[in-house]
């Protein structure tokens, strides 16, 4: 298993441009998650989905859109960028039936907006 | 709104000696979570703690939880290079959802 990745590593986006971040699980996880991650920060949960077709937001949903068409994908699409979207992005999936289930992390995309 | 609170925030200690993570949260949870990131990596899942009392140990890190006091504790005893790292602790703020709340982290450096 490959586990959570996502693409691409690194980006470097100009001011009002757009881009998807990519993230892909093999595990058959249900649930899938996007976090940022500011220098120095902990990580805050922008958009999270229970299933194919189910997405809601968590706590800085503000200029971004995620769509689960499929268990595996979960994009997350930045529109209109901004500087205040420099960030580390993280992808996750759990599979959330058991009590003790936790979540893993995807290798992030550093994502730079000038 | 749930706050987590996590301190020390920045922790620099040598080999062999004992120390204590802290992770307070302001509202009722019944899990939370400990994570470990190395410099420039990803996270990786260190406890899952699910009720009052519960208490968790692997190798040298114990975790612990009294939600009666909204306060869980990593506790790390004869501390060892290869665990500098940042700690995070997370609590689930949905009941089941895995809707984490991160608190800040701890940077940890341990000096040989």
């Amino acid at each position: 298993n490959a586990g959570v990745t996502q693409t691409p590593k690194f980006r470097i986006l100009k001011i009002g441009q757009s881009m998807t971040l990519q993230c892909t699980q093999d595990m058959n996880h249900n649930y899938m998650y996007w976090y940022r991650q500011d220098p120095g920060m902990g990580l805050k949960l922008i958009y999270y989905s229970v299933g194919a077709g189910i997405t809601d937001k968590g706590e800085v949903p503000n200029g971004y859109n995620v769509s689960r068409s499929t268990t595996e994908d979960f994009p997350l699409r930045l529109e209109l960028a901004a500087p205040s979207q420099t960030s580390v992005y993280f992808c996750a999936s759990s599979l959330v039936v058991g009590p003790t289930d936790t979540q893993y992390f995807g290798p992030g995309t550093r994502l730079t907006v000038l | 709104e749930l706050k987590v609170e996590q301190n020390p925030l920045f922790l620099s200690m040598q080999e062999g000696k004992n120390y204590t993570i802290y992770c307070n949260y302001s509202t009722t949870s019944d899990r939370l979570y400990w994570y470990r990131q190395d410099p420039g990596k990803s996270l990786e899942s260190l406890f899952v703690l699910l009720s009052n009392g519960a208490v968790k140990q692997e190798g040298r890190l114990m975790a612990s939880l009294d939600t009666k006091a909204r306060l869980s504790t990593l506790h790390i005893t004869a501390a060892v290079h290869d665990l500098s790292a940042t700690y995070f602790c997370a609590v689930d703020e949905s009941g089941g959802a895995q809707k984490l709340v991160f608190g800040q982290g701890t940077r940890l450096t341990i000096n040989p």
